[in-house]
């Protein structure tokens, strides 16, 4: 079954620093890229960022909210792809979900994302 | 401010059908693909429709996906109470580089 995972949510004071991870299985991990969506309290959704497959040089985008504090990464022999958040701001409260990414062609389709996790809340308060 | 305009609200009764509007630019929706995604409450979304008008295997013929210029539409047909739900609309977006979505539009089945 292909399922993703996704932990490391919980309360973090503002300025603070969380590592979310997003564990997957049910398929070859190494040929999709991987996103982050979240989801803040009855708000829609957010695009957060993507890191594409190693095949397609996996490099990263990252929304304008987020530059330069959040960095996705991924380790393709745990099948684990992580998002470290660092300087926490109170508005980036939200439930974070991971998906898959689909690439193909020479192109990862970014907002392609047919596999979700289930989400993991992150609540950013002094 | 979502840069992809959806209404807030749509509702319809069983059997009728039902659109959900999604507004975009050049930008966006005019250069790039669309899609859409299901979200029921305290769950997290599933992908509707791809690549502006193709459903995933296990999605009902009943949803299908348009795109015209600046804009897209998702159409529900025979609508049924478990249709009611959140739907979102999402594409890439050149100037910004990055994945926009829709603000979101609740459907409520009469």
């Amino acid at each position: 079954e292909v399922q993703l995972v996704e932990s490391g949510g919980g309360l973090v004071q503002p300025g603070r620093s969380l590592r979310l991870s997003c564990t997957a299985s049910g398929f070859t991990f190494g040929d999709y890229a991987m996103s982050w969506v979240r989801q803040a309290p009855g708000k829609g959704l957010e695009w957060v960022g993507y890191i594409r497959s190693k095949a397609y040089g996996g490099t990263t985008e990252y929304a304008a909210s987020v530059k330069g504090r959040f960095t996705i990464s991924r380790d393709d022999s745990k099948s684990i792809a992580y998002l470290q958040m660092n300087s926490l701001k109170t508005e980036d409260t939200a439930v974070y979900y991971c998906t898959r990414t689909y690439c193909s062609g020479g192109i990862c389709y970014a907002t392609y994302m047919d596999v979700w996790g289930k989400g993991t809340t992150v609540t950013v308060s002094s | 401010q979502s840069v992809l305009t959806q209404p807030p609200s749509a509702s319809g009764t069983p059997g009728q059908r039902v659109t959900i509007s999604c507004s975009g630019s050049s930008s966006n929706i005019g250069n790039n693909y669309v899609y859409w995604y299901q979200q029921f409450p305290g769950t997290a979304p599933k992908l509707l429709i791809y690549r502006n008008n193709q459903r995933p295997s296990g999605v009902p013929d009943r949803f299908s996906g348009s795109k015209s210029g600046t804009s897209a539409s998702l159409a529900i047909s025979g609508l049924r109470s478990e249709d009611e739900a959140d739907y979102y609309c999402a594409t890439w977006d050149d100037s910004l580089s990055g994945v926009v979505f829709g603000g979101g539009t609740k459907l409520t089945v009469l």
